[in-house]
């Protein structure tokens, strides 16, 4: 157990479909971060929240809308997703953007597009 | 651009046997981390070691850094079944102004009893 906690699981969603998925740290992080997992690809860092300020958004399309409402929790708002956006989600947290420490991560989040 | 870069992508050893990752970057880091992953879970982190620092251990994990050559590896002592998951190296770039981990595509570790 890391103390970084995602729900849902899994997750199969139509293309029309608007689904979120949600992320919850309970170390007392600072910094919360969304990555992307896709079969025979490295991890993909999508966004970077630095108390509750997005400080990264790497060229992530509009359809993936992130949402940080305080440090401990983390949202990854989905619509109009395409079948290359199936892949793990994973969110991590790590005490403050600044100090370069390392991340805890969550288990992740199975999405399957359809 | 690609930055951790591990090599073997595939392991397969016996228990009891060692195994050796190995991971080469591209730019200057301010430090280096190796993380595990069991299939369709998170991450774990194992250990992280700065630029300035050679080498580091933790239990049966050894992880050296040679910043001349830009690549580091991770040694797993008397390997266990337990130990079979994929190990990914991670770069934390130092040009950036805070932590952006780059991570490598991983090397599939498998431990046959």
């Amino acid at each position: 157990e890391t103390g970084v906690t995602q729900t849902p699981r899994h997750l199969v969603m139509g293309m029309t479909n608007k689904k979120s998925l949600k992320c919850e740290q309970h170390l007392g992080h600072n910094a919360m971060y969304w990555y992307k997992q896709s079969a025979k690809k490295p991890l993909e860092l999508m966004f970077v929240y630095s108390l509750e300020e997005r400080v990264e958004n790497n060229s992530v399309p509009s359809r993936f809308s992130p949402e940080c409402p305080n440090s401990s929790h983390l949202f990854l708002h989905l619509h109009t997703l395409q079948p290359e956006d199936s892949a793990l989600y994973l969110c991590a947290s790590s005490q403050d953007f600044g100090r370069r420490g390392k991340l805890f991560f969550g288990s992740g989040t199975q999405l399957s597009v359809l | 651009s690609q930055q951790g870069e591990e090599d073997p992508q595939a392991l397969s050893i016996q228990e009891g046997e060692n195994a050796t990752m190995n991971c080469s970057y591209k730019t200057s880091i301010n430090n280096l981390q190796w993380y595990r992953q069991n299939s369709g879970r998170g991450l774990v982190h194992l250990i992280l070691i700065r630029s300035n620092e050679r080498e580091k251990h933790s239990g049966r994990l050894r992880v050296t850094l040679d910043t001349s050559k830009k690549s580091s590896s991770l040694l797993i002592t008397a390997s266990r079944a337990a130990d079979t998951a994929s190990y990914f190296c991670a770069t934390d770039a130092s040009e950036t102004s805070g932590s952006r981990l780059t991570f490598g595509e991983g090397t599939q570790l498998t431990v046959n009893p």
